[in-house]
């Protein structure tokens, strides 16, 4: 599976969008892009996915560009109960394991 | 529809002791993943098994760590004569059918911790 690069941590103040970059250069045709989070002490929670076209469900939005060398996670207006890490995760269609990388630590502040 | 049920949450065990970890899948779900979390660090993917199989077990410590996932029951995570090291949180998932365009649902986790 394609490496993911993600930024460590960044901030958002509460009610302003949160986007969250993420790197995926050797992303090959057939690989899907995952994003989860995982709120402090819980298990991860699966957020959107995506090939090759924008998603949008009622947790975020997914912008894939049109390369497909990157992706940005939209949350459209943080509350504090989206502080978490979130990680950006590149998984064949075939594939089944998860890669978790390091992810961004989002810190939404009042 | 309940979610994926891991029990117990917090596990206790003593250098040298059996530590066993339960999985309940969600209802539907034949495909089990288990996940080891270490401080500090993100998850890493240990096993994978469907009813009676174990399909990938290419991230399981080659000793004293086993998985079954039984016709009747739930997964469980066994760990021999546990060390410190072992002290982590174990997270389980599931997933409907095949693999592939389709989301994992984890579990709560159990943390486990060796002294």
């Amino acid at each position: 599976d394609a490496k993911t690069t993600q930024p460590t941590s960044m901030d958002c103040a509460e009610g302003r969008a949160a986007n969250l970059p993420c790197n995926h250069s050797t992303i090959s045709g057939n690989e899907y892009v995952y994003w989860y989070r995982q709120i402090h002490s819980q298990g991860p929670q699966y957020i959107i996915h995506g090939l090759k076209n924008n998603e949008t469900n009622e947790m975020a939005s997914l912008i894939i560009t049109e390369d497909r060398k990157s992706s940005t996670l939209i949350l459209p207006h943080a509350t504090l109960r989206d502080t978490a890490v979130y990680y950006c995760i590149v998984r064949k269609n075939s594939g089944y394991a998860l890669n978790f990388g390091k992810g961004t630590s989002l810190l939404v502040t009042p | 529809n309940a979610g994926v049920m891991q029990n117990p949450r917090h596990l206790v065990r003593r250098r040298g002791q059996e530590a066993r970890l339960r999985c309940s899948p969600m209802k539907g779900h034949s495909h089990v993943y288990w996940y080891r979390q270490l401080p500090e660090e993100g998850l890493k993917f240990m096993v994978y098994l469907q009813k009676e199989n174990i399909i990938d077990e290419s991230g399981m410590p080659k000793e004293r760590f086993s998985a079954e996932f039984p016709k009747e029951g739930p997964s469980i995570l066994r760990i021999q004569q546990v060390v410190r090291g072992d002290s982590a949180a174990y997270f389980c998932a599931s997933s409907p059918g095949t693999p592939g365009d389709t989301e994992a649902f984890f579990g709560q986790g159990t943390r486990l911790t060796v002294v």
